[in-house]
C-alpha cells in the first residue's frame, strides 16, 4: 500500500463549472477526512467518514460542496457551480479508528477556478 | 481566539545548525495531542511528531524533537541538524478530546522554513 491518493494532481475549471475530486484511502484505514487550505492558510477541516457513513459534514463550506463514501474504500468531494474563492489545495487523509495519530494526507489536489 | 498560534512567518536556518519553530495552543480539554507536519512544495503533509497531554517525556523523533511545556501552553518542534530538505513549510496541529469522537486536526498558519547552504 503506497498511501493516501488523491486524483486528480491539478484541476483547472471555469467559474461556474462543477468539479469532482476522488481520495484512495490506505486499504486498512476505516476513517477518511477531507480538508481544504487556501494561500498562506493551514488546512482546514471539511468532513469526515467512518466506514461508509459521514459523521460530521456541518464544517462543509457551502450546499455546493458534497462528499460521498459510497463503499467505505474510496471518496469523492464534489463542487458545484464553483466560484473564484473556491480555489485552493483539497486534501484527504485517513486513519484508523482508535489510533492516536496514524493520520496519513495525501498529496492533494489543487483546484484553479478561472 | 486561536486555536494553534505560530508566530513566526518565516525563518532562515544555517545548514547542520538546529532551529526551533514556535507553536503555541489553547485548549480547555485536559486530553489531547499536539502534531508536527511538514508540507514541501510537492503539498503533501508528512506527519514528524506527535505528543499527547498525558505524555510525561517529550516526544522524539530521529532529528525532530518537541519541546512539549503544557503549563505554558507550547509544543515547539526543535530540529536538529538542518538539512537542505528540510526546507519547507511546518504546521502544527492539535486534536482536541480522546475519545472516539476525538478526529479533527485544527491547524496553525505554518512557518516557513528555509535552510541556506
Amino acid at each position: 500500500d503506497t498511501g493516501v491518493s488523491q486524483d486528480p494532481r491539478h484541476k483547472i475549471t471555469k467559474r461556474g463549472q462543477n468539479v469532482t475530486f476522488r481520495c484512495d484511502p490506505i486499504s486498512e484505514h476505516n476513517r477518511l477526512y477531507w480538508y481544504r487550505q487556501t494561500l498562506g492558510q493551514g488546512p482546514e477541516f471539511l468532513t469526515y467518514f467512518q466506514n461508509e457513513a459521514q459523521l460530521e459534514k456541518s464544517r462543509l463550506l457551502s450546499d455546493r460542496f458534497s462528499a460521498e463514501r459510497p463503499k467505505g474504500s474510496f471518496s469523492t468531494l464534489e463542487i458545484q457551480r464553483t466560484e473564484q474563492g473556491d480555489s485552493a489545495m483539497y486534501l484527504c487523509a485517513s486513519s484508523l479508528s482508535g489510533q492516536l495519530y496514524g493520520y496519513t494526507f495525501g498529496s492533494g489536489t489543487r483546484l484553479t477556478v478561472v | 481566539a486561536q486555536k494553534i498560534t505560530q508566530t513566526q512567518p518565516g525563518m532562515f536556518v544555517q545548514e547542520k545548525e538546529a532551529v526551533t519553530l514556535d507553536c503555541t495552543y489553547d485548549t480547555s480539554d485536559p486530553s489531547y495531542g499536539l502534531f508536527w507536519y511538514k508540507q514541501p512544495s510537492s503539498g503533501e503533509m508528512i506527519f514528524l511528531i506527535y505528543q499527547g497531554s498525558y505524555d510525561q517525556q517529550n516526544a522524539t523523533e530521529g532529528r525532530y524533537s518537541l519541546n512539549f511545556q503544557k503549563a505554558r501552553k507550547s509544543a515547539n518542534l526543535v530540529i536538529s541538524a538542518s538539512q537542505l530538505g528540510d526546507s519547507a513549510m511546518y504546521f502544527c496541529a492539535m486534536r482536541e478530546g480522546g475519545g472516539a469522537g476525538s478526529y479533527q486536526l485544527t491547524f496553525g498558519k505554518g512557518t516557513k522554513l528555509s535552510v541556506i547552504p
